[in-house]
């Protein structure tokens, strides 16, 4: 049973800070890794997907994987009020090339 | 360009009445899927469609549930007979390829009274 795990939070942080949302994943297997944002009542929207190790920068957003710990990671900074959603962490697993969510975590940027 | 549409943007059914959602996938996106996401829960993956084929039915949560495309594009699911707990939003995400960064519609919003 393929699993992607997330703390639904909320995570609250204040405007300016940074925000990090975490993720961890089953399976040793090749994958790829996505973050979406999802606003309440609105469908996910593609924020980042990271393929390899390490770190991958865009804008304000910066995504991390550690594949020997199973891990990925968003961090965002300079966090806005407007960055209020919730982040959903999505694996593909290339074996059965199904992309699997985690049930995400709700963020809160407080002014 | 257009993203991927679904039609219609709510529905509400009788209970033990079919159903048919449409997805129109971005252009030029050979992989289509059809996910769902009940109130409060995660998406669940439901079909994946590669071209016409649909290599992958696992997530098809019973026999009433079907779904098929046509000329590599549109794609419909239907739900026949449907239940109170079918109600939920149904999502459709396209890719230029397998394994490539999904992108997803609007949703349907299901509703059977």
């Amino acid at each position: 049973q393929k699993e992607v795990e997330q703390n639904s939070g909320p995570l609250s942080v204040p405007e300016g800070a940074i925000a990090s949302l975490n993720c961890t994943y089953s399976d040793r297997g090749s994958q790829s890794f996505f973050w979406y944002r999802q606003y309440s009542g609105k469908s996910p929207e593609l924020i980042m997907s990271i393929y390899s190790n390490g770190d991958k920068e865009d804008g304000r957003f910066t995504a991390q994987l550690n594949k020997a710990s199973q891990y990925v990671s968003l961090l965002i900074r300079d966090s806005q009020p407007s960055d209020s959603a919730t982040y959903l962490c999505a694996v593909l697993f290339w074996d059965t090339d199904k992309l699997i969510f985690g049930t995400g975590t709700r963020l809160q940027v407080f002014p | 360009g257009a993203g991927v549409s679904q039609s219609p943007s709510n529905k509400v059914t009788e209970k033990g009445k079919d159903v048919e959602l449409r997805c129109d996938p971005i252009s030029g996106h050979t992989a289509l899927y059809w996910y769902r996401q009940s109130l409060g829960q995660g998406l669940e993956f439901l079909i994946y469609f590669q071209g016409n084929s649909a290599p992958d039915k696992s997530g098809l949560p019973s026999d009433r549930f079907s779904a098929e495309r046509t000329g590599g594009s549109v794609s419909t699911l239907t739900i026949q007979r449907t239940q109170q707990e079918d109600s939920a939003v149904y999502l459709c995400a396209s890719s230029l390829a397998r394994r490539d960064e999904q992108y997803f519609g609007p949703g349907t919003r299901l509703t059977v009274t």
